[in-house]
């Protein structure tokens, strides 16, 4: 079975402060991993993919299969990056259905 | 395009009762997903449905739940005979066919459902 572990319920971090958000997966496949954000009053969505190795908003997550991490990293805080966070996998095979984390509550302090 | 529209956005229901969910997916999009939010909890996957087909429903509770995405119209997740437990809040998401593995799903601003 696949699982997704978020281990912090909150962050708080000071502005311009590195930012560090945990996700850990088990799956005995390889599965695709992605960041979803819920900002205040607005809709989850898609923030970045492991397979598309990109930066969003400062934003970057390197897939680790040996400790099957995908943490999500911002070198430099903002205000605006207070939102909430889920990490989230599909299995490689089988149907397009997200298994999402619990989510992890990110406060930049001013 | 106004994205997934979800209706209603609060729903209040007497055990007992039942609770119609409703999804409009975005323009163009033939695959829906329902997913359930129970409080301190993530999303959890519930159904996954094309146009007139459940595609897999194996995160549906076995019993009074029930999911359809006819030829016209929206999506609806409904439950019947609610329970407490049933209080939560129920999102939807949208996603094209682009021929690639994973289309990105898009997700609507979610149906709270509050059962007394």
């Amino acid at each position: 079975a696949q699982r997704v572990t978020q281990p912090e319920k909150l962050l708080s971090v000071f502005k311009g402060a590195p930012v560090e958000l945990k996700c850990n997966y088990s799956y005995s496949g390889s599965p695709e991993l992605f960041w979803y954000v819920q900002y205040s009053r607005q809709r989850l969505q898609l923030l970045l993919r492991h397979i598309s190795r990109e930066s969003i908003k400062g934003f970057t997550a390197d897939l680790n299969k040996g400790e099957t991490s995908f943490h999500l990293k911002k070198p430099f805080a903002q205000e605006e990056d207070s939102a909430m966070y889920y990490c989230a996998l599909i299995r490689q095979t089988g149907a397009n259905n997200l298994f999402f984390g619990t989510g992890t509550r990110l406060t930049v302090i001013p | 395009n106004a994205g997934v529209m979800q209706n209603p956005r609060h729903l209040v229901r007497r055990r007992g009762q039942e609770a119609r969910l409703r999804c409009s997916p975005m323009k163009g999009h033939s695959h829906v997903y329902w997913y359930r939010q129970l409080p301190e909890e993530g999303l959890k996957f519930m159904v996954y449905l094309q146009k007139e087909n459940i595609i897999d429903e194996s995160g549906m509770p076995k019993e009074r739940f029930s999911a359809e995405f006819p030829k016209e119209g929206p999506s609806i997740l409904r439950i019947q005979q609610v329970v407490r437990g049933d209080s939560a809040a129920y999102f939807c998401a949208s996603s094209g066919t682009s021929g690639s593995y994973y289309n990105e799903q898009f997700f609507g601003p979610g149906t709270r459902l509050t059962v007394l």
